[in-house]
């Protein structure tokens, strides 16, 4: 079955220091990879997604992301995080029958200022 | 322009009351979702409709959820009988068409407290 393991329940970080969050997928064929970032009391905002091509992936507000398919991985990356990301995210995977989205757990960013 | 909005942002109700949920998706899209994000079972998918139909409700709970959509735009869920366990926020999200990566863009959520 199609899963996605987020390992970091919580993470805190430096503002100005770098951050990787980790996502591992399980999935038979060529992944669709999306991270989405909640803020308390909001929806899901889309940071980047995967389809095919370049593994290193550029998003929003300074994120990227690079597939790793040996190693089944979409790690999220920021070079230097600001106290505005603090936010909880997603990592979810596609296509699936009807192109819902398996999502992972989620990973709550702290950025201590 | 203007995103997918859900309404009321938060419903307060007693346990055996119905509840309905409305989705607005982003004008255009052809495809909506229905999710519940719940503490210990994080985001699960619920529903999707391409269209007004709704091919595989598989993903419902149980017989005391149900949702339609008319007009291909506004989509509503109904929760019968609420019980406590339904307690969470409902997200909808809808995309452009239907298929392989078309990307989703959610609603800000119904915050659903059952007492």
């Amino acid at each position: 079955a199609q899963s996605v393991t987020q390992p970091d329940i919580h993470i805190t970080v430096s503002e100005g220091a770098s951050l990787e969050l980790r996502c591992n997928y399980s999935y038979g064929a060529t992944p669709y990879l999306f991270w989405y970032v909640q803020s308390p009391g909001q929806g899901l905002q889309l940071l980047l997604k995967y389809f095919s091509g370049d593994t290193l992936v550029q998003g929003i507000k300074g994120f990227e992301a690079e597939f790793k398919r040996s190693q089944s991985s979409f790690n999220l990356r920021k070079p230097s995080v600001h106290w505005s990301d603090s936010a909880e995210y997603y990592c979810a995977v596609g296509p699936l029958r009807g192109n819902k989205l398996v999502f992972g757990a989620g990973t709550i960013l702290r950025v201590k200022s | 322009g203007a995103g997918v909005s859900q309404s009321p942002s938060n419903k307060v109700t007693e346990k055996g009351k119905d509840v309905e949920l409305r989705c607005d998706p982003i004008s255009g899209h052809t495809a909506l979702y229905w999710y519940r994000q719940s503490l210990g079972q994080g985001l699960e998918f619920l529903i999707y409709f391409q269209g007004n139909s709704a091919p595989d409700k598989s993903g419902l709970p149980s017989d005391r959820f149900s949702a339609e959509r008319t007009g291909g735009s506004v989509s509503t869920l109904t929760i019968q009988r609420t019980q406590q366990e339904d307690s969470a926020v409902y997200l909808c999200a809808s995309s452009r068409l239907l298929g392989q990566g078309e990307t989703q863009y959610f609603g800000p959520g119904t915050r659903l407290l059952v007492l």
